[in-house]
């Protein structure tokens, strides 16, 4: 059972390029979660999805797109990236009738864009 | 101003010593109150977790909410090196909402 797992771990882009960002859960949860903690910012949502088929937005959606390809899948889409992006993205999860705060996190994703 | 806000340290303490972690927050309608701890370059982990007002105890961990003053604490005693990491608060209004982070403590606890 390996919960949250995220790919890359790391990732450097220049200005201008696109990446997706991967995470999968093995916990058979139904909400998925994308955010990002820059210093002195704590844990910013960017979007998050209640259920297979539906995302929404969060606190800081602007230059994101995400896809929920099943359930277990939630990628995360830079389509062209900026350098107030550099930050460490995590992908959390949480299972139906568990408490919603309890969000099960991923070890992140540490992505720089020059 | 921040819905959350949390004194972001560092705070150094020696091992053994009782440590306070605090957050206040201004929207009075906050019903949940979770602390998450998150070590170097890792995710964060769910730690204490209280609904409404009062207080919840596990092991050497107290968590306090004082809905009145719009204050949350966290109290580790008999502090261990281990306990070194980021404390982050967060809070959310009701099942279903969306969670809100403090910036997160950092606490190193020195042998």
């Amino acid at each position: 059972n390996a919960g949250v797992t995220q790919t890359p771990k790391f990732q450097v882009l220049k200005t201008g390029q696109s990446m997706t960002l991967q995470c999968a859960q093995d916990m058979n949860h139904n909400s998925m979660y994308w955010y990002r903690q820059d210093p002195g910012m704590g844990l910013r949502l960017i979007y998050y999805s209640a259920s297979e088929g539906t995302t929404d937005k969060g606190e800081v959606p602007n230059g994101y797109n995400v896809s929920r390809l099943n359930k277990r899948e939630f990628s995360l889409r830079l389509e062209s990236a900026a350098p107030s992006q550099t930050s460490v993205y995590f992908c959390a999860s949480r299972g139906t009738g568990t408490a919603l705060g309890e969000q099960y996190f991923g070890p992140g994703t540490r992505l720089t864009v020059t | 101003q921040k819905e959350v806000e949390q004194d972001p340290g560092p705070l150094s303490v020696p091992e053994g010593a009782i440590v306070s972690l605090n957050c206040t927050y201004s929207n009075s309608a906050f019903q949940y109150f979770m602390w998450y701890r998150q070590y170097s370059r890792k995710g964060p982990e769910l730690l204490m977790y209280t609904y409404s007002s009062g207080n919840k105890e596990d092991g050497r961990f107290t968590a306090q909410v004082d809905k009145s003053s719009k204050y949350i604490s966290l109290f580790i005693r008999d502090s261990q090196p281990s306990d070194s990491a980021t404390y982050l608060c967060a809070m959310m209004l009701n099942q279903g909402g969306k969670l809100i982070f403090g910036q997160g403590t950092e606490l190193s606890v020195k042998p």
